[in-house]
């Protein structure tokens, strides 16, 4: 069972659109990252997001973190081929980070 | 400087042989991780150190042996393994503790395949 549910799990879309890639829990966490992956590479940290209601923006990237610290969103604009990969949302407990099950996203140029 | 290096890129290895995965940080972290990935999914714990002493083992196999010589390094000690055994291996580390401490910053994997 995982702690943390990300949807979509698969998203395809056209250059110069945006997505929104989402990720809830029923628990509560100290702090949240986003990390992208492209295959056969390790995960890279797009962003923490430690306090509740937080928003932090990385050029075209937005991440917003839920009031209760239980959600959190990642929103692309004018997504570009470049964006394409496996994004995972992950929450810390006790020296552990907790996955979502991820999103593939596929941006067609 | 937040790099995690890991050595071999890609290993290639029989169910008899032994061989061994390395990891290195100096971002002065005092956590490091073991990971094992399947394509398409998420990251799976499989040990923890924390401030060089085996702090969480997810009851991964004995053919899998963890070492941490130092603050810096981190060994993956493999013997015997099966051909499910074959997927990515990732190194993390981070600096530990809550909040922003479980920031994990993972190395670029080594592609394993058991034949």
């Amino acid at each position: 069972t995982q702690l943390l549910e990300q949807s979509p799990q698969f998203l395809s879309i056209q250059e110069g659109e945006n997505l929104t890639v989402y990720c809830n829990s029923s628990s509560v966490f100290s702090s949240l990252q986003w990390y992208r992956q492209e295959p056969g590479e390790g995960p890279v940290l797009l962003v923490t997001v430690v306090t509740g209601g937080e928003v932090k923006k990385l050029k075209r990237l937005t991440f917003q973190f839920g009031d209760a610290r239980k959600d959190s969103s990642l929103h692309i604009t004018a997504a570009q081929p470049g964006d394409t990969g496996l994004y995972l949302c992950a929450g810390g407990v006790d020296y552990k980070l907790s996955f979502g099950a991820g999103t593939t996203v596929t941006v067609r140029a | 400087d937040t790099e995690v290096t890991q050595t071999p890129k890609h290993l290639v290895m029989g169910m008899t042989n032994k061989k061994s995965l390395k990891c290195e940080q100096h971002m002065g972290h005092r956590a490091m991780y073991w990971y094992k990935q399947k394509a398409k999914k998420p990251p799976e714990l499989m040990f923890v150190y924390s401030y060089e002493k085996l702090s969480i083992n997810e009851s991964v196999p004995s053919r899998f042996s963890p070492e941490c010589p130092n603050s810096s390094l981190l060994n993956l000690h493999l013997h015997a393994l099966q051909p499910e055994d074959s997927a990515l291996y990732l190194c993390a580390s981070s600096k530990g503790g809550g909040g922003p401490g479980y920031e994990q910053y993972f190395g670029p994997g080594t592609r394993l395949t058991v034949t």
